[in-house]
């Protein structure tokens, strides 16, 4: 299994409501990351989790919570999001967090927030 | 200061031919890793090549090679013999040293291959 697995793949939100996104990886490796795209730009790192512990957060508003429950699963849950978040929300994980291993990318949610 | 640079936004090659994409880079690392991704219209990225800061031959997967010069911080895209599949954003990223865990991405280039 070479893949991350993300679901779901399309989400529309009102700003009260709370969901969550979840991405799977049957792969071994041991860093997980969130990014995330808005239109027409690259893709910006929200959270890194090596070894199931968060590494890096950065600065994403408290909106966004991350959770690692373990090796093969990473969540992001949204609560009171804005019309501004609407973005694609792309999972990736790597080996490990060293310089030589790329990452693999799950498909994306393309999250809307109404 | 930008770490990647991606000086084209768009490009239009015809079919059969060989493409470059521009990308430079700006670090003080010794140790890097140098990335390229496809992500096609329905929003997957998907890995191409990788090149190591320390490896001395330029890095080759089938119809793709990066050209790689270390001392001018370049790491071009080479698409050989372009497929109207080619067609999408190409980013060019960079893994820094050990405890920078991030890949950060260009601003990438939007390839459409013209039948």
């Amino acid at each position: 299994d070479t893949e991350v697995t993300q679901t779901p793949k399309h989400l529309v939100m009102g700003m009260t409501n709370k969901k969550s996104l979840k991405c799977e990886q049957h792969m071994g490796h041991r860093a997980m990351y969130w990014y995330k795209q808005k239109a027409k730009k690259p893709p910006e790192l929200m959270f890194v989790y090596s070894y199931e512990k968060l590494s890096i957060n950065e600065s994403v508003p408290s909106r966004f919570s991350p959770e690692c429950p373990n090796s093969s699963l990473l969540n992001l849950h949204l609560h009171a999001l804005q019309p501004e978040d609407s973005a694609l929300y792309l999972c990736a994980s790597s080996q490990t967090v060293q310089t030589s291993y790329g990452y693999t990318f799950g498909s994306g949610t393309r999250l809307t927030v109404v | 200061a930008q770490k990647i640079t991606q000086t084209q936004p768009g490009m239009f090659v015809q079919e059969k031919e060989a493409v470059t994409l521009d990308c430079t880079y700006d670090t003080s690392d010794q140790s890097y890793g140098l990335f390229w991704y496809k992500q096609p219209s329905s929003g997957e990225m998907i890995f191409l090549i990788y090149q190591g800061s320390y490896d001395e031959q330029n890095a080759t997967e089938g119809r793709y090679s990066l050209n790689f010069q270390k001392a001018r911080k370049s790491a071009n895209l080479v698409i050989s013999a372009s497929q109207l599949g080619d067609s999408a954003m190409y980013f060019c990223a960079m893994r820094e040293s050990f405890g920078n865990e991030k890949l950060t991405f260009g601003t990438g280039t939007r390839l459409t291959i013209i039948p």
